[in-house]
């Protein structure tokens, strides 16, 4: 596997679910995020960990919780979700955190459908 | 008034066109800029990005920044079928703190019809 992974690619779960994302990155990089993209709105920051430690929640709902076992892996775990969470949720990962915005690398992302 | 601004389309032009992509924003604390390729079904994949103002060339597709008028371009010359797809704009502060954080475009959906 190279660059940016994400499983599942698909997801549909009832509002009373609990499931979980997970991203793996095979760059070697240090700071991970984790972005929503709905349909007609800009892709919007959700979390951000440096070196495991979350550095940025962007006032994120509970029922999103991350999980960053280590500088590869991210996870999301939802629960109890609202049919408006339905988006792509992406991760990322950068070589560092202070890294500029161009040298975040992209996975492919889940398509999350709440019912 | 949004950060930044990006007609979302449909944008759609027939092979071997000229395609020009334009996004305005509102914070002058930006100093990069960045086009993003995001075909259906995939993660954004970056295509270029610009620092401060100025123009960048890459093949056939051709990055201008002008921050006097919080305005940027990306143009694509002899499109190709392969080049339908949506294209975000970003951008973000210079590098240090808060250096990651992009904000984007609500993204433009390109069609480039045989």
């Amino acid at each position: 596997e190279t660059g940016v992974t994400q499983t599942p690619r698909h997801l549909v779960m009832g509002m009373t679910n609990k499931k979980s994302l997970k991203c793996e990155q095979h760059l070697g990089h240090n700071a991970m995020y984790w972005y929503k993209q709905s349909a007609k709105k800009p892709l919007e920051l959700m979390f951000v960990y440096n070196f495991k430690e979350q550095t940025e929640n962007n006032s994120v709902p509970s029922r999103f919780s991350p999980e960053c076992p280590n500088s590869s892996h991210l996870f999301l775990h939802l629960h109890t979700l609202q049919p408006e969470d339905s988006a792509l949720y992406l991760c990322a990962s950068s070589e560092r955190l202070s890294s500029s915005g161009y040298e975040q690398f992209f996975g492919p992302g889940t398509r999350l459908t709440v019912l | 008034q949004k950060e930044v601004e990006q007609d979302p389309g449909p944008l759609s032009v027939p092979e071997g066109a000229i395609v020009s992509l334009n996004c305005t924003y509102s914070n002058s604390a930006f100093q990069y800029f960045m086009w993003y390729r995001q075909y259906s079904r995939k993660g954004p994949e970056l295509l270029m990005y610009t620092y401060s103002s100025g123009n960048k060339e890459d093949g056939r597709f051709t990055a201008q920044v002008d921050k006097s008028s919080k305005y940027i371009s990306l143009f694509i010359r002899d499109s190709q079928p392969s080049d339908s797809a949506t294209y975000l704009c970003a951008m973000s502060p210079y590098s240090g703190a808060g250096s990651y954080q992009l904000t984007f475009g609500k993204g433009t959906k390109l069609s480039v019809i045989p």
